[in-house]
């Protein structure tokens, strides 16, 4: 079965650091392409950043770009997103999702993690 | 490139055919998503490509268009299809973005 399993979502004062780790299993992990998307409390969802197969290209929204380090380990089948200088504005649900098709460019996600939530408060 | 989508919500009953609609600021071709998402829970991909569904949805989901404009339709909405539908654009620069999402509710 195709699963994908976020952790590292916690509480963080403004300015601080967190790494969230997302476990793939199921699918030919070093074929695909991984992203994360977040979604604010009551709000809509946001792409954050995407990671190629072979992890060569990586992008990120404006919004996190120069904060955020998106990563990929194929032997551990897991994809990361380091997150620094956190704002306020940063707190969401952060969701892992897998990109298709394989080893193409991405142009949507078609599994996704449960999510895990990051608080960025005083 | 910004997405557009409309409406923002939809009152509809059991059985009605929905259509929802997401306009792009430029042309992206057919690179265009749906999704669903029902509360605390993750969002499930509906069509990629813009009109191709994904394995094990039901076929009364439906996608159309290229260029700027796109629709998604639900030709009899079920219990089930009570949720929030988001679209999602990729473009060859590269980005991806979603839509503001159309949250379609029991009237």
């Amino acid at each position: 079965e195709v699963h994908l399993l976020e952790s590292g979502g916690a509480l963080v004062q403004p300015g601080g650091s967190l790494k969230l780790s997302c476990a793939a299993s199921g699918f030919a992990f070093s074929s695909h392409a991984m992203t994360w998307v977040r979604q604010p409390p009551g709000k809509g969802l946001e792409w954050v950043s995407i990671i190629s197969y072979d992890s060569v290209d990586t992008f990120y929204a404006d919004s996190v770009k120069g904060r955020f380090t998106i990563s990929k380990d194929n032997a551990k089948t897991t994809v990361f997103l380091q997150m620094n200088s956190l704002r306020v504005e940063d707190t969401a649900v952060y969701y892992c999702a897998k990109g298709r098709p394989a080893s193409s460019p991405t142009d949507s996600f078609d599994i996704w993690g449960h999510g895990t939530m990051v608080t960025v408060s005083s | 490139i910004q997405m557009t989508q409309s409406p923002s919500t939809l009152s509809a009953s059991v059985g009605d055919r929905v259509t929802i609609t997401c306009r792009a600021s430029q042309s992206i071709n057919t690179y265009l998503a749906w999704y669903q998402q029902k509360p605390g829970k993750a969002p499930n991909l509906l069509i990629y490509k813009a009109s191709n569904l994904e394995s094990g949805v039901p076929s009364r989901f439906s996608g159309s268009g290229s260029g700027t404009e796109f629709t998604l339709t639900i030709s009899s909405l079920q219990p089930d299809d009570f949720a929030t539908y988001y679209c999602q654009q990729y473009n060859r620069n590269p980005t991806w973005a979603f839509g503001q999402g159309t949250r379609v509710e029991f009237k």
